[in-house]
C-alpha cells in the first residue's frame, strides 16, 4: 500500500516554461513533506520542504503547494532550466515516527526540452 | 573533502555470497540510513542508526545486517546475497532525526549491486 504516490513517471517541459510535479498521499497524519532531486549516478539532494501547517513554501524558482483537504502537494519550477532535468522524489514524514522516517514516492523524471 | 562516500560504486556478486557495502561520513552526523532504490518504488529504508552502537530495522531489513561501531561508518552486509537484492543502495546521514523539521538527509552517490 503506497502511502505516497507520484502518478506521473515522467514529464516533458519546454525550457522557460513552468514545470509542475504532483504528489498524492493517503495518510492525513503526515507532519511535513519534502522534495528531493536526483541526477543519474548521484544520490538524491534535498530541494524544498513544507510543514503541514502551511499551504505554500517558496525558494527561488521552486515553490511547493500543499492542499491538505485533497491530500495533494505539488512542486512548481518557474522558469524551467535544462539543469532541472532530473528525477524528483516526494517524501512525507510521520510525526515522532521512529521506524520509517520518510515515506517516499516512486519519483517523476522531469525532462526539460531546449 | 567533507561529505558522505559509498564504496564500491559497482559490485557484481554471486548468489549466496556475503558482500559488504561501505558508507563513511565526515560531518559527525548522528543519524545514518541505508536505502534501496528499485524501479517503480520509492526509496525503501533497510536499516537506520540514531548513534554509534544503536541500530534499528526499517521497512525491508530481511537479509541485511548493519553495524555502527564508529559514528562515521555504517556498513551494510548482505549475509547470503539473493537475486532479489539486486538494486541500487544509498547511504544517507542527517544531523538530527528526519522527523525534525529542517534536518534533511544527505545522500551518498550509491552502490549498484548486481547478484547473479
Amino acid at each position: 500500500d503506497q502511502q505516497v504516490k507520484q502518478n506521473s513517471p515522467s514529464l516533458s517541459v519546454q525550457e522557460g516554461r513552468i514545470s509542475i510535479l504532483n504528489c498524492d498521499y493517503t495518510n492525513s497524519m503526515f507532519d511535513y513533506f519534502l522534495w528531493y532531486k536526483k541526477y543519474p549516478a548521484e544520490g538524491p539532494t534535498f530541494l524544498i520542504s513544507i510543514s503541514s501547517i502551511k499551504d505554500k513554501n517558496e525558494d527561488g524558482r521552486f515553490t511547493v503547494f500543499l492542499n491538505k483537504s485533497a491530500k495533494h502537494l505539488s512542486l512548481h519550477i518557474v522558469p524551467s532550466q535544462p539543469g532541472d532535468s532530473a528525477v524528483y522524489f516526494c517524501a512525507a514524514v510521520l510525526p515522532m515516527d521512529s521506524n520509517y522516517q520518510l515515506i517516499w514516492g516512486a519519483g517523476t523524471k522531469l525532462i526539460i526540452k531546449p | 573533502d567533507a561529505g558522505i562516500t559509498q564504496s564500491p560504486r559497482y559490485k557484481i556478486t554471486e548468489t549466496g555470497r556475503q558482500v559488504t557495502l561501505m558508507c563513511h561520513q565526515t560531518w559527525s552526523h548522528s543519524y545514518m540510513f541505508w536505502y534501496r532504490q528499485d524501479l517503480g518504488h520509492g526509496l525503501r529504508l533497510i536499516y537506520y542508526s540514531a548513534a554509534a552502537d544503536i541500530t534499528d530495522k526499517g521497512e525491508v531489513p530481511d537479509g541485511y545486517v548493519v553495524s555502527r561501531s564508529k559514528t562515521e561508518n555504517f556498513p551494510l552486509t548482505l549475509e547470503s546475497a539473493t537475486r532479489s537484492q539486486t538494486s541500487v543502495y544509498f547511504c544517507a546521514s542527517s544531523e538530527a532525526s528526519p522527523s525534525s523539521y529542517n534536518s534533511p538527509l544527505h545522500f551518498g552517490n550509491g552502490t549498484r549491486l548486481t547478484v547473479t
